[in-house]
């Protein structure tokens, strides 16, 4: 299976700072199957970004996602309050679809 | 709007079953694959199973194969999770996810709010 690993497991920023989120596959993603997902504390998962760069409906354009094949990256561009939160990757290109163990994006 | 409505968790001991159950609404129910999800408390996500739009085809995590059986019923927009044998590392909140494709080869569009099982002595 496909191990995704994030980094870092902590990232601590500052409302209006740049956050950028790695997300890295153990082998290559095929066609770019890489989604993003964001969890607030007692919420379910809600998608951000699927086919690695494409914005899901009524996420704000400050969220972008780029990379393909092993190496991928989620950019906030300018952190609102509400952005801070749990985000995770997930590959859906190889079976069994897997999640990255979390990136933690905490307020400083 | 899309809404899953999970329900059926709760305290159950080890060994014994339990049956979760996700009530779809707002969408064509039988065009679209669903998975189940879990997370253990402070945990990551977990990817349990899923089934096919027409429930022809299932396919399980090897931690719940032979224990876990997914089905849908599409004349009731129902999902379920039949869990026998359950452990204790079994504990986790349970979420349906809808796929966006109908052979769950695409990315999760749709998640219930879960539902939370314990399995403890």
């Amino acid at each position: 299976e496909i191990v995704l690993t994030q980094s870092p497991g902590t990232l601590s920023l500052s409302p209006g700072e740049r956050a950028t989120l790695s997300c890295r596959a153990s082998q290559s993603v095929g066609s770019s199957y890489l989604a993003w997902f964001q969890q607030k504390p007692g919420q379910a998962p809600r998608l951000l970004m699927y086919g690695a760069s494409n914005r899901a409906t009524g996420i704000p354009d400050r969220f972008s996602g780029s990379g393909s094949g092993t190496d991928f990256t989620l950019t906030i561009s300018r952190l609102e309050p509400e952005d801070f939160a749990v985000y995770y990757c997930q590959q859906y290109g190889g079976s069994p679809q897997t999640f990255g163990q979390g990136t933690k994006l905490e307020i400083k | 709007q899309v809404q899953l409505v999970e329900s059926g968790g709760g305290v159950v001991q080890p060994g014994k079953s339990l049956r979760l159950s996700c009530a779809a609404s707002g969408f064509s129910f039988s065009t679209y694959a669903i998975h189940w999800v879990r997370q253990a408390p402070g945990k990551g996500l977990e990817w349990v199973a899923v089934v096919w739009h027409d429930g022809s085809n299932r396919y399980y995590a090897d931690s719940v194969k032979g224990r876990f059986t997914i089905s849908r019923d599409n004349s009731k927009n129902t999902l379920y999770l039949q869990m026998n044998s359950l452990r204790v590392e079994d504990t986790a909140v349970y979420y349906c996810a809808r796929d966006n494709f109908w052979n769950g080869y695409g990315y999760f569009d749709y998640w219930g709010q879960g539902t939370l099982v314990t399995v403890s002595s």
